[in-house]
């Protein structure tokens, strides 16, 4: 299994607050996702990173910011929390462009805002 | 942008052969990819098609057709343990790597 490790993997707060979870993977793979995944709707980009300090905005993008200062690690931060932000989010890491390098996914962080 | 299809629910029963179809609309496209999920879990990758054709892996096959957008998931001696949701992913080029669009997923119910 690919080494990703997502943390917390379970959080509850209230609407208003400062959420950040993080990615954490010790393949040295240069990409990393952030997805979130509703009923009905699969799997949404909300931002990736194509390598140290290098970030971009995927689909679903509003309200949500990112950063990557190494490596290893990619943070996903909802600065002012909402009730829509309520979902399972999945990190995932990608070794290059090869077709043959899939994505993988860590175990997901299930996130509430009350 | 791109868009994918596919069913939302498909039941079939052990041991059976079962296909799960996605058509996708696409501004550029390089591929299909094909994930699994089982409920709580993370999705993991099982299939990859970039040229018309099919793509055998043990019990799962996975098929393209680039003129018609359109692929399919086939899963044959169908067991318990592949009740799961099954995305199809299409493939586009980016700075980002293998910059995945998903569709919604197809919820299979394997029954005894």
């Amino acid at each position: 299994d690919a080494g990703i490790t997502q943390s917390p993997r379970h959080k509850v707060t209230e609407t208003g607050t400062p959420v950040t979870l993080r990615c954490h993977q010790t393949e040295n793979h240069r990409y990393m996702y952030w997805y979130r995944q509703d009923p009905g709707h699969g799997l949404r980009l909300i931002h990736y990173s194509y390598g140290v300090k290098d970030t971009d905005k995927g689909e679903v993008s509003d309200g949500y910011s990112v950063s990557r200062s190494k490596t290893e690690d990619f943070l996903l931060t909802l600065e002012s929390a909402t009730s829509s932000q309520t979902s399972v989010y999945f990190c995932a890491i990608s070794g290059g462009t090869d077709a043959n390098q899939p994505q993988h996914f860590g175990d997901g962080t299930r996130l509430s805002i009350l | 942008g791109q868009s994918l299809e596919q069913p939302s629910e498909v039941t079939a029963v052990e041991g059976a052969i079962v296909q799960i179809n996605c058509t996708y609309q696409t501004s550029g496209f390089y591929g299909l990819s094909w994930y699994q999920q089982h409920d709580g879990g993370a999705p993991t990758f099982l299939s990859y098609n970039a040229l018309d054709g099919l793509e055998e892996t043990g019990r799962f096959s996975s098929f393209l057709s680039r003129s018609d957008s359109y692929g399919y998931l086939l899963l044959q001696e169908l067991q318990m343990k592949d009740s799961a949701s099954y995305f199809c992913a299409v493939r586009e080029e980016s700075n980002a790597g293998n910059m995945l669009t998903f569709g919604g997923g197809t919820r299979l119910m394997v029954k005894p």
